[in-house]
Parts: C-alpha cells; sequence; structure tokens
C-alpha cells in the first residue's frame, strides 16, 4: 500500500537553511504536500507541487521532487524560531478512485536562537 | 481568510460513552473529511463526503464510527462506544472540489481523551 516516510527530528539554527526530507512509495502519486503544524494548531498548507514538476519556490520555501527515487524535500531559507513546528509530507493520486491524502510521520523541526 | 471550525477543543469522556465531534466546513467547500492523530502517529485518513454520502471510508471507519451533515452547515462525527484506543487529535477538512491541486483546509482539531 502507499506510504510516506519522513525523519523524526532536525535541529537547525537560526538563520541556517533547514532541509526536511520524504519519501513515498506510489507512484502514481500527482500532488504532494507539505503541511505544518505548530503546537495545539490544525493542519496549515504550506506549499504543495504537481508531479510533473521537479522544482517549486515560494518566499523562503523551496520544494524539489525527484519522481526517479521517490524523494520530496522541503527547503527553508533563512529559518526562523517561528519556523519550529512539525512538518508533514503528504500525498495524494490525483484523478485516481481515491481522493485521500497520505501523511507521512512528520518532522519536528527545532530552531536554537 | 476562510476557516473550518471545530468543537469542542478537548472533550473527556469516559469508555463506552458516545461523543460527537463538530466541525463547521468553509461554506463554499463540497467536500468534507475527517482524519485522525493517535499521539505520535501518522495522521490517518478516515472517511470522506460528498452529496449527502460518503464516498470514501479508511478500514478504521467501522460501524462504530457515522458522519452525517445535518443543517447543511455542520458536519459531525460520531463515535459510539468509545474506546481507549479512540483517544486522538480528530480534524476536520473541506475542499472547494475533488480535483485542485492545493490540498484540503483542516480545522484546529479535537483532542478527544478517553479515560
Amino acid at each position: 500500500g502507499e506510504d510516506v516516510e519522513q525523519s523524526l527530528f532536525l535541529s537547525v539554527r537560526e538563520g541556517d537553511s533547514s532541509v526536511i526530507n520524504c519519501t513515498y512509495t506510489d507512484s502514481s502519486s500527482t500532488y504532494l504536500y507539505w503541511y505544518k503544524q505548530e503546537p495545539g494548531a490544525g493542519l496549515q498548507l504550506l506549499t504543495y507541487i504537481f508531479s510533473n514538476m521537479d522544482m517549486k519556490q515560494d518566499q523562503r520555501l523551496t520544494v524539489l521532487l525527484n519522481k526517479k527515487d521517490k524523494h520530496l524535500s522541503l527547503r527553508i531559507a533563512d529559518t526562523q524560531t517561528g519556523d519550529s513546528a512539525i512538518y508533514f509530507c503528504a500525498e495524494r493520486n490525483y484523478g485516481g478512485a481515491t481522493n485521500k491524502l497520505i501523511f507521512g510521520t512528520g518532522t519536528l523541526l527545532a530552531v536554537q536562537p | 481568510e476562510p476557516e473550518v471550525t471545530q468543537t469542542p477543543s478537548h472533550q473527556v469522556t469516559q469508555m463506552g460513552q458516545e461523543v460527537i465531534l463538530r466541525c463547521v466546513p468553509i461554506s463554499n467547500h463540497l467536500y468534507f473529511y475527517w482524519y485522525r492523530q493517535i499521539l505520535g502517529q501518522k495522521v490517518e485518513f478516515l472517511v470522506s463526503f460528498y452529496n449527502n454520502e460518503i464516498s470514501e471510508k479508511s478500514e478504521i471507519f467501522d460501524d462504530q464510527f457515522s458522519v452525517e451533515r445535518p443543517d447543511g452547515s455542520n458536519f459531525t462525527l460520531k463515535i459510539r462506544s468509545t474506546k481507549l484506543e479512540d483517544s486522538a487529535m480528530y480534524f476536520c477538512a473541506s475542499s472547494e472540489r475533488r480535483d485542485r491541486g492545493y490540498g484540503y483546509t483542516f480545522g484546529s482539531g479535537t483532542r478527544l481523551t478517553v479515560v
């Protein structure tokens, strides 16, 4: 079945770049998403990428997609303490019978001042 | 910015009791979802709902669970005869269309604690 995996924890210093990695198994995945969850809050959509793209940039966020290796990454430039949160990778198969999102385990990003 | 509202934010219930988790999706959205996140585990899909009926459900969503859109604005998840293992954060989400790429809008969640 479909599976999405992420590393559990990443610690960076304020001002550095953060790179959060994700791997997925469903080769028919069409949309891949990054969600952010702050303590006690819901899931906030940060960005998404369509599977026919290799890269997407949105201000401090850069998403890279390697379809061959089924690898997705989220780079946060100039990481701030406010970026401390759990980041979830998720995938969805557009156009198939299912509309559900498959989430990874989440990566806890800790930003040290 | 429109948001999905969930109430209550935290519910404590005794094992065996029934709970109803409430959600108000974004008003022009047509697809509604429930997900849950057991502490320390992945966010898991429970059910999707469209046109007043379940369009998809996971194997977790057994006869203990039901969903309803009782009045055109609320979307509820009922859990009958709660078990300890139902303790989790339950997220409601909605989307405007099935095939839009920008994902869903999630609510802040209801933390259900079964004691």
